[in-house]
């Protein structure tokens, strides 16, 4: 089946540690996103893809980075930089110009 | 201003109402709107979307759209226990990103 897998759904952070979260597609979607959700206050976007190599700054990209080696796969990084991580992370996908995204099933990141 | 505003709620309906969930949004180039439902703790799922003005029904739902006030509605009729969760507003302007809303609370009490 086609989807969005995010990998782990549960990521502990020591303080000054830098993470990486996994989020793999197989849609042949040529754009990704990264979302962070708060309690009460909806997504917000952190990077996005929209094509291979590429890559641009959200609205709230200070403290991560990201790569796009491939087409089917957008890590994050949340580096020490980042002072309050902990936070649910979303990660989607869409081809080019469509109407709607697809959403994997998250990663919830805490910090211990 | 925000650029997608919901009231937060939550909105409480008897099962078998109607549910009204609405949505604002500050870019007037906006070209196309989008309703996402979200279980607690899971992620976000597509289940209407609306590009012209007037209405789309998808069976018991139903989007509202309004560019010259601004303004985007679902509603759900036969409201059940299951339609229970938050329910996101998202918006698209030039370029493929959404901007999301803080999403309204539902409660269908049964």
């Amino acid at each position: 089946d086609g989807g969005i897998t995010q990998s782990p759904k549960y990521l502990f952070r020591k303080e000054g540690q830098n993470v990486t979260l996994s989020c793999e597609q197989n849609l042949n979607h040529d754009a990704m996103y990264w979302y962070r959700q708060d309690p009460g206050q909806g997504l917000r976007l952190i990077y996005y893809s929209q094509i291979v190599n590429d890559f641009q700054k959200g609205d709230i990209a200070e403290g991560y980075s990201v790569s796009r080696e491939k087409k089917e796969s957008f890590p994050l990084t949340v580096t020490s930089a980042q002072k309050n991580p902990t936070a649910f992370y979303l990660c989607a996908s869409s081809p080019r110009d469509s109407y709607g995204y697809t959403f994997g099933s998250g990663t919830r990141l805490t910090v211990v | 201003q925000k650029e997608v505003e919901q009231n937060s709620g939550p909105l409480s309906v008897p099962e078998g109402a109607i549910a009204s969930l609405n949505c604002t949004y500050s870019d007037r180039g906006s070209q196309s709107f989008f309703w996402y439902r979200q279980y607690s703790g899971k992620s976000p799922e597509l289940i209407m979307f609306i590009y012209s003005n007037g209405d789309k029904e998808d069976g018991r739902f139903t989007a509202q759209l309004n560019k010259a006030s601004q303004y985007v509605s679902l509603l759900i009729r036969d409201s059940q226990p299951s339609d229970s969760a938050t329910y996101l507003c998202a918006v698209k302007g030039n370029g493929n990103k959404l901007v999301f809303g803080a999403g309204t609370i539902l409660r269908v009490k049964s």
